[in-house]
């Protein structure tokens, strides 16, 4: 069956420190991956998405960055935190017909000090 | 366009009576939608899906959702309500037809208190 795994679970990072976030998927291949954020009092945010290897689109202008250095592997990254990074990071991935929906990981709560 | 609008920001029932949790949708094409629930610090839990086979879906959990075109809704239901039902509700529309990539568009959810 397929899993995904994302760490860490809670992570406190003062302003100005670099980020990266890793999530890796078992169990299928070539799966559509995401990173979406979720702000306190707000929906999700879709940050980024990757449909292959290298392949990374963002949805917003920010101070993050996106990687997918091999098929399951979907890493989120910044070389300076700022506050308003805080958030919930969430990764999931879908099958290439992602219409039957996502799987989600269990999230990243992050919090820039 | 695709996008979700679900009515209630918040919505407070006693346990054992029935839930109510209202969405509304906007397609340019034949959607596919989805209810997925998230307890506090975890991540999001698919409950139900409609993908154009029976407009009456049931999830886990008791819960269900009908899929009314002609309302552009699909509101989710659950006869009685549970206190472990206490937690936050997403509504979401996929991305069009045919579409590699299968964006999935969320409402901004909806938060559920169960009152014992």
């Amino acid at each position: 069956s397929q899993t995904i795994h994302q760490w860490p679970a809670t992570l406190v990072q003062p302003v100005g420190s670099p980020l990266s976030l890793e999530c890796t998927v078992e169990g299928t291949s070539n799966p559509n991956l995401y990173w979406y954020r979720q702000a306190a009092g707000r929906g999700l945010q879709l940050l980024f998405y990757s449909v292959g290897i290298g392949q990374i689109s963002s949805e917003v202008p920010q101070n993050l960055s996106a990687s997918r250095p091999q098929d399951r592997q979907f890493i989120l990254s910044s070389k300076k935190l700022l506050l308003s990074d805080s958030g919930f990071y969430l990764c999931a991935w879908s099958g290439q017909r992602g219409r039957v929906g996502y799987t989600f990981g269990s999230g990243t709560r992050l919090t820039v000090v | 366009a695709q996008s979700v609008t679900q009515l209630d920001s918040h919505v407070s029932v006693s346990e054992g009576t029935p839930v109510l949790l209202r969405c509304n949708y906007s397609s340019s094409y034949s959607p596919s939608l989805f209810w997925y629930v998230q307890h506090p610090n975890k991540g999001l839990q698919l409950l139900l899906k409609y993908t154009s086979a029976a407009t009456l879906v049931k999830g886990i959990n008791g819960f269900e959702a009908e899929f009314k075109k002609s309302e552009t809704s699909f509101h989710l239901t659950k006869p009685s309500a549970h206190m472990s039902d206490a937690a936050e509700y997403f509504c979401v529309v996929s991305d069009r037809e045919g579409s590699t990539l299968g964006r999935l568009y969320f409402g901004r959810g909806t938060q559920l208190t169960v009152w014992p």
